[in-house]
């Protein structure tokens, strides 16, 4: 069965702070995705990666950062997190295919305070 | 430029009332659409995508979803709700020729009366 693990549910963080999130899939998907949802606005793509060390800017990078080193994990870093960065975070991952399907991990909603 | 719209944020209907959600796309050529349900807390789960073919997609959970290239649209329907399908609707686009990148539009809550 496909499988998207994130490594926090709920986070709470303090200004400043330097945040890590982390994305595991088994599915040996080349693509992996981070997005931030925010009520009225969907999905927004913040950073996609579509092999080991690649990674490409999404709609919103701006004060985040993103690793991969690995096929199955791809981490988001937010380097100093601020107040306007609390949202809920999903992580998805796909084969490297036109159409491919998504696969979602159950999301991390973040507070920062 | 690529672009989904969902022209409604909230919409309510009673259980064993029929459904439709209506989802518009801006592209060039034809596109691949999804559709996505995200129950409360969780991630987002495929109901049905359209790929090629027959404009009458069949999803899971009696979902289904029709492609009109007249229109630009993917409008998912579903003939009798459930209250279990009280959850928010997200439509989706990726371009042909693309590396599985998707555009979402904006969602859909949906509540179910009992």
């Amino acid at each position: 069965d496909v499988k998207v693990t994130q490594s926090s549910r709920y986070l709470v963080k303090r200004t400043g702070e330097k945040v890590f999130l982390e994305c595991v899939q088994d599915m040996d998907h080349e693509n992996m995705f981070w997005y931030r949802q925010d009520p009225g606005l969907g999905l927004r793509l913040i950073y996609f990666s579509y092999d080991v060390k690649m990674k490409e800017k999404g709609d919103i990078p701006e004060g985040y950062s993103v690793s991969r080193e690995k096929k199955e994990r791809f981490s988001l870093i937010l380097e100093s997190a601020s107040t306007n960065q609390t949202s809920m975070y999903l992580c998805a991952s796909s084969l490297i295919r036109e159409g491919e399907t998504q696969y979602f991990g159950p999301g991390t909603r973040l507070l920062v305070l | 430029a690529q672009s989904v719209t969902q022209p409604d944020i909230h919409i309510t209907v009673s259980e064993g009332a029929s459904l439709e959600l209506r989802c518009n796309y801006s592209y060039g050529a034809t596109p691949y659409l999804f559709w996505y349900v995200q129950s409360p807390g969780q991630g987002l789960q495929l109901l049905l995508k359209y790929f090629s073919g027959d404009t009458l997609v069949q999803g899971i959970k009696g979902f289904e979803a029709e492609f009109k290239r007249s229109q630009s649209s993917f409008n998912l329907r579903k003939p009798s709700v459930h209250w279990s399908d009280a959850a928010e609707y997200f439509c989706a686009v990726g371009a042909r020729g693309n590396t599985g990148k998707l555009i979402f539009g904006q969602g859909t809550t949906l509540q179910v009366k009992p």
